[in-house]
């Protein structure tokens, strides 16, 4: 099945630092990724969608110089959280939808940020 | 247009029962509807997904059943088990490259043992 792999799966950062968080699909070419954000016992909030070699669409209320996303190939989207401050501390999770009529979505396993 | 309502928000059940989750829709140009079950700490899971050209799936002890006509769609966890508690967050999205999926609120499911 498709799998995509998300790393870290946890990290804590220093207010003012810069943290990468990468998604990549293993076992098959993501037309498009997405980035979410998800609070304690809350759903998934869509922070960004992003194609292979464009410009990534930020969700209405996201800061696009805050939460840079880079989508460089079509197994590869990362996530860049700048001068990182402790409300960014969050669950971030990234999603990558496959091609083709039967298509789906798969789901990394997260990324437990904790900002200091 | 583009909203998912899910209910119940939460849901305990005895080992052994049947658990049942539902979810309705607006946008008619939805043509996936995916459940997710996800773990504390981890990301959501596919359980099960349904295309609205059959009215259930069935994988094991788990079952989509989808009313078109009514927009709505539901999930049956039969013979529930500890190992079943979780969120779970039913989903839709359109064909249309690039769609996005739309969540439901989620469920936080408990089975007692």
């Amino acid at each position: 099945g498709a799998v995509v792999s998300q790393h870290p799966s946890w990290v804590i950062c220093k207010s003012g630092t810069s943290v990468k968080i990468e998604c990549r699909s293993l076992d098959f070419q993501a037309t498009t990724m997405f980035w979410y954000r998800q609070f304690p016992k809350q759903s998934l909030m869509l922070m960004a969608t992003s194609n292979e070699g464009s410009k990534a669409t930020y969700e209405q209320g996201v800061e696009k110089d805050k939460f840079l996303i880079n989508h460089a190939s079509l197994t590869l989207s990362t996530l860049t959280v700048t001068s990182a401050h402790p409300e960014d501390s969050s669950f971030y999770i990234c999603s990558a939808r496959n091609r083709g009529p039967n298509y789906g979505y798969t789901f990394g396993s997260g990324t437990r940020l904790t900002v200091v | 247009q583009q909203q998912v309502k899910q209910s119940p928000q939460s849901l305990i059940v005895q080992k052994g029962g049947i658990s049942i989750i539902n979810c309705a829709y607006e946008n008619t140009a939805f043509d996936y509807f995916p459940w997710y079950q996800q773990f504390p700490g981890k990301g959501p899971a596919l359980l099960i997904a349904i295309r609205p050209d059959v009215s259930e799936k069935k994988e094991g002890r788990f079952t989509i059943s989808f009313n078109k006509s009514a927009k709505q769609f539901s999930l049956h966890i039969m013979d529930s088990q500890p190992g079943d508690s979780a969120t779970y967050f039913c989903a839709a999205s359109k064909a249309a490259s690039g769609s996005r999926l739309t969540f439901g609120e989620g469920t936080q499911l408990t089975v007692n043992p």
